[in-house]
């Protein structure tokens, strides 16, 4: 399978505890976002990498969440001090940017879902 | 922040109807893209329409793009069962700067057999 792939699929914890995510994205592309999504609305965006540096983040991405992508393939989201209100699908997409094409299709994982008890 | 708000929210017809979601955004756009959404699953890329474009057709699906309305519409012809999902417009957009999509809120469609 040569997709998005995002582990775990599924992850329960205590209010308080760290959780951390992985992100595989396709190996030719450049970019890699993760995106946020609750209950019955659309994905949030949180960060994005080109490569190995990290570009954006946006204002949802407090203190407590870090995201790395070292040497430009795998990517990691941690959540530190989880709190009831980090429940939700944290959702990994990956693409192929050119310069002249703007931002074109991403490619999603099936995401990783979280549940802070 | 969500920027592309679809109408309706919610969308029910019978098998072999089309079905119709719009979206509005608010800011230039770059282009503007359809995802669609199996519960509990990944987005999956549809159609991408970009801003000097005004119709795309791919298979059953017509998309729509009004940049000086900021709206774009999906039809979906000869629904089935297996469309029922949830349907998610989202805009590359131009002046701001930022190089990720920006989604909106959803129409979940609900194909009866």
């Amino acid at each position: 399978d040569t997709g998005v792939s995002q582990d775990p699929r599924h992850k329960i914890t205590k209010r308080g505890q760290n959780v951390t995510f992985r992100c595989d994205p396709i190996s030719e592309h450049n970019r890699l976002y993760w995106y946020r999504q609750t209950l019955g609305q659309g994905p949030e965006f949180l960060t994005y990498f080109q490569n190995e540096a990290q570009l954006e983040k946006s204002r949802l991405l407090s203190d407590r969440f870090s995201a790395e992508r070292p040497k430009g393939s795998f990517s990691t989201l941690e959540i530190q001090r989880t709190e009831q209100g980090d429940s939700a699908m944290y959702l990994c997409a990956s693409s192929l940017v050119s310069p002249s094409r703007g931002t074109g299709e991403l490619f999603f994982g099936e995401g990783s879902r979280l549940t802070v008890l | 922040s969500q920027q592309g708000e679809e109408d309706p929210q919610a969308l029910s017809i019978q098998e072999g109807e089309n079905a119709t979601m719009n979206c509005s955004y608010k800011t230039s756009i770059n282009n503007l893209q359809w995802y669609r959404q199996n519960s509990g699953r990944g987005l999956v890329h549809l159609i991408l329409i970009r801003s000097n474009e005004r119709e795309k057709h791919s298979g059953r699906l017509r998309v729509t793009l009004d940049t000086s309305k900021k709206s774009s519409s999906l039809l979906i012809t000869a629904s089935r069962a297996a469309d029922t999902a949830s349907y998610f417009c989202a805009t590359d957009e131009r002046d701001t700067g930022r190089r990720a999509l920006t989604f909106g809120s959803g129409t979940r469609l609900q194909v009866q057999p």
